[in-house]
C-alpha cells in the first residue's frame, strides 16, 4: 500500500530565503508526482507535475525534483514571499491504482 | 468563471438528515473525483467517474452515493449522517479517464459539520 509523507509538517521562515520541501513515498512503482498548494478555507491549485519517466519541473521561482528509486521528490521555493504562505501537499499517482495518494502538507509560513 | 464549482460552501446539519453536495465544471473534461479531506488534513480519494461512469470507488460507507446526470456534474448523496461524515469535501476533474497523465483541477470545497 502507497504511503506518503512530507517533513516537515510545518515551516516557518522570513521573506526572501530559500527554502525545500520534502515529500517521501513508500512505493516507486508510480506513474506521476504532483505538488499542490492548499490555502486556509480553499481547494487545492496544482503546481508542478512530474511524470514518472522526468527528473525534475520548473515554474517561475518553483523547482521540483523526482528521485523515484529511492521515492524522494522535494519542492524547491526561491526568494520566498509573504504570498507564498500556505500548505503544500504532494501526491504520487500510483502504477497500479487509479488514484493520488497524498501526503499530509507542509505548512509554511512566510514572514515579512 | 470558476473552473470548478461547488455547493454549498458550508453545510451544517444533525445526525441522520440525509443531504447532497452538487459540482459542476466548465473545462470540458471528461473525468472527476470526490475527495475527503478528514481533521487530520489527509486528503483521501472516495469516487472517480469517467464519462458518468463509476470508475473508482474506494471503501466508502453505501451511506455516500455519487450520481453523474452527465459528464460535467457529479454530485454527491450522503444518507443518515454520521458525526465522523464532518469533514472538507472536495470536488475534482481531469480531461483523462484516470489522471494519470493529467493535472487535476480541484473545487473550493464543502465544509461539512455533523451535529
Amino acid at each position: 500500500k502507497q504511503e506518503v509523507t512530507q517533513i516537515p509538517a510545518a515551516l516557518s521562515v522570513p521573506e526572501g530565503e530559500n527554502l525545500v520541501l520534502n515529500c517521501s513515498f513508500t512505493d516507486s512503482a508510480i506513474y506521476n508526482l504532483q505538488w499542490f498548494r492548499q490555502d486556509p478555507g480553499k481547494g487545492l491549485t496544482s503546481l508542478l507535475l512530474i511524470q514518472s519517466s522526468q527528473r525534475e519541473q520548473t515554474s517561475g521561482r518553483l523547482n521540483a525534483s523526482l528521485d523515484k528509486s529511492s521515492g524522494r521528490s522535494t519542492l524547491y521555493i526561491a526568494a520566498s514571499q509573504p504570498g507564498d504562505s500556505a500548505t503544500y501537499l504532494c501526491a504520487v499517482f500510483a502504477n497500479y491504482g487509479q488514484n493520488f495518494v497524498f501526503g499530509p502538507g507542509t505548512r509554511l509560513s512566510v514572514l515579512p | 468563471d470558476t473552473a470548478v464549482s461547488q455547493t454549498p460552501k458550508y453545510l451544517v446539519t444533525q445526525m441522520g438528515n440525509d443531504k447532497s453536495i452538487k459540482c459542476e465544471q466548465n473545462l470540458g473534461h471528461d473525468t472527476m473525483y470526490w475527495y475527503k479531506q478528514d481533521s487530520k488534513k489527509f486528503l483521501k480519494i472516495m469516487f472517480s467517474y469517467n464519462n458518468k461512469e463509476l470508475i473508482i470507488n474506494e471503501t466508502v460507507p453505501n451511506r455516500f452515493s455519487p450520481k453523474s446526470p452527465d459528464k460535467a456534474h457529479l454530485n454527491l448523496h450522503i444518507n443518515s449522517l454520521e458525526l465522523g461524515d464532518s469533514a472538507v469535501y472536495f470536488c475534482a476533474s481531469s480531461q483523462g479517464p484516470s489522471g494519470a497523465e493529467e493535472t487535476q483541477y480541484f473545487g473550493p470545497g464543502t465544509r461539512l459539520l455533523v451535529l
